[in-house]
């Protein structure tokens, strides 16, 4: 059975970083695309970033209100997916996801984590 | 970038009415990269439809996806109490970003 388990949230105040893990199960991460989607409070969803799978060339993308201060990556001997957050901004607020990709669609989430930037 | 853009903005309907949803893209979108998905209070979403009208595992055959190009829906035959939820449209191309509509809550009346 596929599982996704967000961890890392918390409260950090503005200029602060946090790093989000994903901890998957029942598949392996560096096999698949992968993919953080945001969701601010009582907001829609929003795409923050992708990585390709090893056999696609591991490419990453970002949204543009993230790019250069956030990044993603995986570690294939812990089979967890990573975003490297920096530079918090207070509109960074929101669950964060991660989802397991195929066919060009997020098929499996996570429950996602609450980040909150405020002072 | 592909803006999404989803009417109505809500939607009220009793169980055992048709929900259709619409997903206007400002540009073409093949229909292979359109996916819907379901968000239902305090919980993540949940993909029901991708290349437009392929509906995922363990997905009932009431929901139905359907358009081309630029004009997408996603059509509930009948609303079961547990459909009263959240619905996004996302495009999912070639090209970053990946975005998503704005959503349509559809609601009980």
């Amino acid at each position: 059975e596929v599982q996704l388990v967000e961890s890392g949230g918390g409260l950090v105040q503005p200029g602060g970083s946090l790093r989000l893990s994903c901890a998957a199960s029942g598949f392996t991460v560096s096999n698949n695309y992968m993919s953080w989607v945001r969701q601010a409070p009582g907001k829609g969803l929003e795409w923050v970033s992708l990585i390709s799978s090893d056999g696609s060339g591991g490419s990453t993308s970002y949204a543009d209100s993230v790019k250069g201060r956030f990044t993603i990556s995986r570690d294939k001997s812990k089979n967890t997916l990573y975003l490297q957050m920096n530079s918090l901004r207070p509109e960074d607020t929101a669950v964060y996801y991660c989802a397991r990709d195929e066919a060009r669609a997020s098929v499996n989430w996570g429950l996602g984590t609450l980040v909150t930037v405020s002072s | 970038e592909i803006v999404l853009t989803q009417s109505p903005g809500t939607l009220s309907l009793s169980p055992g009415e048709r929900a259709t949803l619409s997903c206007r893209a400002s540009q073409s979108v093949s229909s292979r990269f359109l996916a819907w998905y379901q968000q239902k209070p305090g919980q993540a979403p949940r993909v029901l439809i991708y290349g437009a009208s392929n509906r995922a595992t363990g997905i009932p055959d009431r929901f139905s996806g359907s358009g081309s190009g630029t004009d997408f829906t996603l059509t509930i035959s009948r609303l079961e109490p547990e459909d009263f939820a959240v619905y996004y449209c996302q495009q999912y191309g070639t090209s970053p970003p990946l975005t998503f509509g704005g959503g349509t809550k559809v609601e009980i009346k």
